[in-house]
């Protein structure tokens, strides 16, 4: 079992629509999660941190953690073009190390 | 603007030579991370420091991968010899607190 999964993709969303992005991870000892995006050609540039269960907001995205489910997701409202790149999902596992997913492409559909 | 630095942004050598990857993590910060993207494996983990410690290199093949940080400013990375098979991107990253901060990676090509 690989320790953060995703699901490969690729997710089209119509403009304007919410993207949805989910992630599962193995380590219950987990405590910190983070979403990163990553253009074509660039480094992951983090966009989300998210420490305990329920909700996090920042702007269009919420971050949403469930540690009984061991479930991590991003939601993008109003989804513009500009979003469209690979979305990683990473876990500080119990060994304090950042673990990641291999990522979700998404495609925002003008 | 504070920044991960990495050098060189792009190398290509022959099988057998020696590469050497540097970083300038963010000033203050005492994580650093170094990681590998490949289009089949993704990001993968290869070492990470913390106070210049290593506290992990169980990601890195031993027999030719090095980390090292000989200072608070400069962590590297050195394959010997290096492989087709190395060719990849490496990111280092660096962090204060839980979270990591990427620089623009060294894109590896081993001919």
């Amino acid at each position: 079992q690989k320790e953060v999964e995703q699901n490969s993709g690729p997710l089209s969303v119509p403009e304007g629509a919410i993207a949805s992005l989910n992630c599962t991870y193995s380590d219950r000892g987990s405590q910190s999660f983070f979403w990163y995006r990553q253009y074509s050609g660039k480094s992951p540039e983090l966009i989300m941190s998210i420490y305990s269960n329920g909700d996090q907001e920042d702007g269009r995205f919420t971050a949403q953690l469930n540690k009984a489910s061991q479930y991590v997701s991003l939601l993008i409202r109003d989804s513009q073009p500009s979003d469209s790149a690979t979305y990683l999902c990473a876990v500080e596992n119990r060994d304090d190390k950042i673990i990641f997913g291999k990522g979700t492409r998404l495609h925002i559909l003008p | 603007d504070a920044r991960v630095t990495q050098t060189p942004r792009h190398k290509v050598t022959e099988m057998g030579q020696e590469v050497t990857m540097r970083c300038q993590p963010i000033l203050g910060h005492n994580t650093v991370f170094w990681y590998r993207q490949t289009m089949m494996q993704g990001l993968e983990l290869l070492a990470y420091f913390r106070n210049r410690a290593p506290l992990d290199d169980s990601g890195m093949p031993k027999d030719r991968f090095s980390a090292e940080m000989p200072d608070a400013t400069l962590a590297t990375l050195k394959i010997q010899p290096s492989e087709p098979r190395d060719s990849a991107v490496y990111f280092c990253a660096s962090g204060a607190t839980v979270e990591a901060f990427f620089g623009q990676g060294t894109r590896l090509t081993v001919v």
